[in-house]
This record gives structure tokens, C-alpha cells and sequence, in this order.
């Protein structure tokens, strides 16, 4: 099950950075952090994942606590189109062990 | 091209029925995953499958079952259609190796009468 606390809703202006939270204060040391977001009643789709290193990719930067316990997804210049459910998530790796989606932060980018 | 497909998009029909929902992936991995999302809007696991293993998440009704002709394929059966069965349900894929990140369909939205 979830093993991930996140704000239910959050407001952006558009064309400011968006960041949005994640505790994950039971994380063991072979869990990575993904983050997924879910536009309207699209397929959830995948923006970025990360151990415990900082990523940036060419969505969004993760930015992982150095005790790993928490992360921040930064967009760093949100769009309308960006407004969505976002979901973080702690998954072991190569063990098969499934994805567990929680309820998510409800983002709206405001013009 | 589409990474991973579901057919069909949506699908109205009457309790008792059965149905099936198609799900295939051209990206070459081998596991495969059904979720369902209610009107609630929270995204459940069903099942995980890969051809060693069939994971099955217990409060899944066994009129629901997976059915796999190949590693590209994981197709949805379900009997005897309940009215709570209404939901969106998602397929995705993975590799099962490393981190690699679930990729998903974009749903087939099942509505029971």
C-alpha cells in the first residue's frame, strides 16, 4: 500500500516554479522515489524517478532529502498544461514489487 | 506509435455480462499490470504478470482474470459484470529489471447498467 503523504491540492501561477511535496518517512534504503502525474482521466504518465540523488530531466527536477525521507517535484515554469494529479511513489527495485499509487496532489496552474 | 494500447476506449453493457478489455505493449518488457481507478479516482493494482508469475491483489473478485497469449499481451476478463464493476481500467507495462518506471495505457472506461 501507499507509503506516501502528500497535500491533496496545491495552486500555481502559471509560468512559476511548482513544488510540490512528498514524505516518505518509512523509506527503506533500496526504495526509489517516482513521481507520476494524471491529466484529466488520461493514463498516468511518468515524469521522473530517483535513488538519492537530485534528477532533472527535461520535465522536472527531484529534489531527494539527504535522509531521503522527503522529496520535492519541481516544474520549474508551470504551464496550464501542467495542471494535474500528481502522485509520488516508493517502489523496490528488481524485486517485481508493484507500484502503489496513494490519493496524490491535485495541481492548478492559474493563469 | 502508441507504447502500450487498450481496446476498446469505452465499453457500456449490462450486469451479468462478460467482457473482455485488450492490452498490448510494443516496447519489449515483460511485466505487465492491470489498475482500476473508481469514481473516487484512486488507482488500485489488480494484477502484475510476467511469464514466471501472476501477482494478484486479494480484494480482486476472481470473476476479474488476466489472461496472457504472449509477452506482449495481457488481456482482462471479467464474468458475471456487477455494477461496481464501473471504473476506468488502466494496463501497464515494465521492465522487471533495475528502476524502470511503469508506462500506461490510456484506459478503457467500463460503465455497467
Amino acid at each position: 500500500d501507499a507509503k506516501t503523504t502528500q497535500p491533496p491540492s496545491m495552486d500555481c501561477a502559471e509560468g512559476r516554479a511548482a513544488n510540490l511535496p512528498c514524505n516518505h518517512s518509512t523509506i527503506s534504503g533500496n526504495e526509489y522515489v517516482y513521481w507520476y502525474r494524471q491529466i484529466h482521466s488520461q493514463g498516468p504518465q511518468y515524469i521522473i524517478h530517483g535513488l538519492k540523488n537530485n534528477e532533472t530531466n527535461e520535465m522536472a527536477s527531484l529534489i531527494i532529502t539527504e535522509d531521503r525521507k522527503s522529496s520535492t517535484l519541481i516544474l520549474p515554469h508551470a504551464t496550464l498544461r501542467d495542471t494535474a494529479v500528481y502522485y509520488c511513489i516508493v517502489r523496490v527495485v528488481n524485486t517485481g514489487n508493484q507500484f502503489y499509487f496513494g490519493t496524490g496532489t491535485s495541481l492548478t496552474v492559474i493563469p | 506509435d502508441t507504447a502500450v494500447s487498450q481496446t476498446p476506449k469505452y465499453l457500456v453493457t449490462q450486469m451479468g455480462n462478460d467482457k473482455s478489455i485488450k492490452c498490448e505493449q510494443n516496447l519489449g518488457h515483460d511485466t505487465m499490470y492491470w489498475y482500476k481507478q473508481d469514481s473516487k479516482k484512486f488507482l488500485k493494482i489488480m494484477f502484475s504478470y510476467n511469464n514466471k508469475e501472476l501477482i494478484i491483489n486479494e480484494t480482486v473478485p476472481n470473476r476479474f482474470s488476466p489472461k496472457s497469449p504472449d509477452k506482449a499481451h495481457l488481456n482482462l476478463h471479467i464474468n458475471s459484470l456487477e455494477l461496481g464493476d464501473s471504473a476506468v481500467y488502466f494496463c501497464a507495462s515494465s521492465q522487471d529489471r533495475g528502476s524502470s518506471p511503469l508506462h500506461f495505457g490510456n484506459g478503457t472506461r467500463l460503465t455497467v447498467t
